[in-house]
């Protein structure tokens, strides 16, 4: 199956730095790429969309200023966590649409631990 | 927006076991996907399932679109196949997925 890498893998930062995460497809150009937050032993909740070339667009509560996103290119696709608060600690995973299949492959996901 | 449902929560097999899982949903949809979610966090793709049946090895699905269920079998179950099934749905053409809560399942020694 098409391949999605997730960078970096787990992160501890201090609160009010900023973190980046990024996501790529490395076997399959996706025009479209999916956010998803997940917290213990829930399922994953979809914050937002990732459209190459354009201007991501946000599930209602998520707050676009302090989840920045950025889809540069057909492969990659960013989310930087600003100011990060412990209460943003997470497990953060990104998903990429095969234009091809319809079909959402997902990265490996990425842990967060603000101190 | 559209609601799914996933059952059981939780789910406690002996190895070898067979079992059912099923995912219920509230409307039309245009793609349903079953994934596993490992001890990691890792998703694992099991199906892309918008109807009809599909197997791979000891795990096969069936989705009945006109009924809006999808049920996931995974038989002669092993230690490995532990951890979260989720269920995910997409009704529009975007490719957006919504997911199910998940079934828990832990396959005993």
């Amino acid at each position: 199956g098409a391949v999605v890498s997730q960078h970096p893998s787990w992160v501890i930062c201090k609160s009010g730095t900023s973190v980046k995460i990024e996501c790529r497809s490395l076997d399959f150009q996706a025009t479209t790429m999916f956010w998803y937050r997940q917290f213990p032993k829930q399922s994953l909740m979809l914050m937002a969309t990732s459209n190459e070339g354009s201007k991501a667009t946000y599930e209602q509560g998520v707050e676009k200023d302090k989840f920045l996103i950025n889809h540069a290119s057909l492969t990659l696709s960013t989310l930087t966590v600003t100011s990060a608060h412990p209460e943003d600690s997470s497990f953060y995973i990104c998903s990429a649409l095969s234009s091809n299949t319809g079909e959402l492959f997902f990265g490996e996901g990425s842990r967060l631990t603000v101190l | 927006g559209i609601q799914v449902e996933q059952s059981p929560p939780d789910l406690i097999l002996q190895e070898g076991a067979n079992s059912t899982l099923r995912c219920n949903f509230s409307d039309s949809v245009n793609n349903l996907q079953w994934f596993h979610q490992n001890p990691w966090g890792q998703l694992i793709n099991l199906f892309y399932i918008p109807s009809g049946t599909k197997q791979n090895g000891r795990l096969s699905a069936t989705t009945v679109a006109t009924e809006r269920y999808s049920l996931l079998y995974i038989s002669s179950s092993q230690t490995t196949d532990s951890g979260v099934y989720f269920c995910a749905v997409n009704y529009n053409q975007g490719g957006k997925l919504i997911f199910g809560q998940g079934t828990e399942l832990s396959v005993k020694p």
